[in-house]
């Protein structure tokens, strides 16, 4: 099956600093990806939709310059948070579609982010 | 607006048992509906989806689900619990297959020896 992969798996940073989370498909390409914020014991709630060589799409509430994502190639996304501080600690996943019919995403292991 | 409830946040049930676990959504157009599994400090995986067609889906690991549109419910079962399957189960919508997911808060599934 299809593959997608993130990286780091663990990060932790100092408050005020940015962290970039990588998010690729490994063997098929994602036409559209999909990044997901899930916090300790809840679902996981949808932060943005980013189509190749497009704008991402953010869901309401979720700040587009705090959280900026890039889609520059079929097999590759990358989430930057920028400033990070303690309330974005969090577990950030990815998922990625462009192949399998209806509305197949296949999801990243998650990244693990930790701002002290 | 779609949305997804999932009935308890923890079920228990004895190994060898039947797995029943409950999801209602809303939609205001025909639904495409997922159940996800996570295993701790891993991503999802696909257990099983519908879209169209049957509405008795099989997917892996002898799951099954089947969409009531008259009840609006999508409940996960399998008839003989494992010890493998502890873990967190996600039901999902999607009214659009374009857009992302609406996933329910989850249920924790515990199996006892």
């Amino acid at each position: 099956g299809a593959v997608v992969s993130q990286h780091p798996s663990r990060v932790i940073c100092k408050s005020g600093t940015s962290v970039k989370i990588e998010c690729r498909s490994l063997d098929f390409q994602a036409t559209t990806m999909f990044w997901y914020r899930q916090f300790p014991k809840q679902s996981l709630m949808l932060m943005a939709t980013s189509n190749e060589g497009s704008k991402a799409t953010y869901e309401q509430g979720v700040e587009k310059d705090k959280f900026l994502i890039n889609h520059a190639s079929l097999t590759l996304s990358t989430l930057t948070v920028t400033s990070a501080h303690p309330e974005d600690s969090s577990f950030y996943i990815c998922s990625a579609s462009g192949q399998g019919g209806y509305n197949e995403q296949f999801f990243g292991p998650g990244t693990r982010l930790t701002v002290l | 607006a779609q949305s997804v409830t999932q009935l308890g946040s923890h079920v228990s049930v004895s190994e060898g048992a039947l797995v029943l676990l409950r999801c209602n959504y809303s939609s205001s157009v025909p639904p495409y509906l997922f159940w996800y599994v996570q295993y701790p400090n891993q991503g999802l995986q696909l257990l099983l989806k519908y879209t169209t067609g049957a509405t008795l889906v099989k997917g892996i690991n002898g799951f099954e689900a089947e969409f009531k549109k008259s009840e609006t419910s999508f409940h996960l079962t399998k008839p003989s619990a494992h010890m493998s399957d502890a873990a967190e189960y996600f039901c999902a919508v999607s009214e659009n297959p374009a857009d992302g997911l609406t996933f329910g808060k989850g249920t924790h599934l515990i199996i006892q020896p």
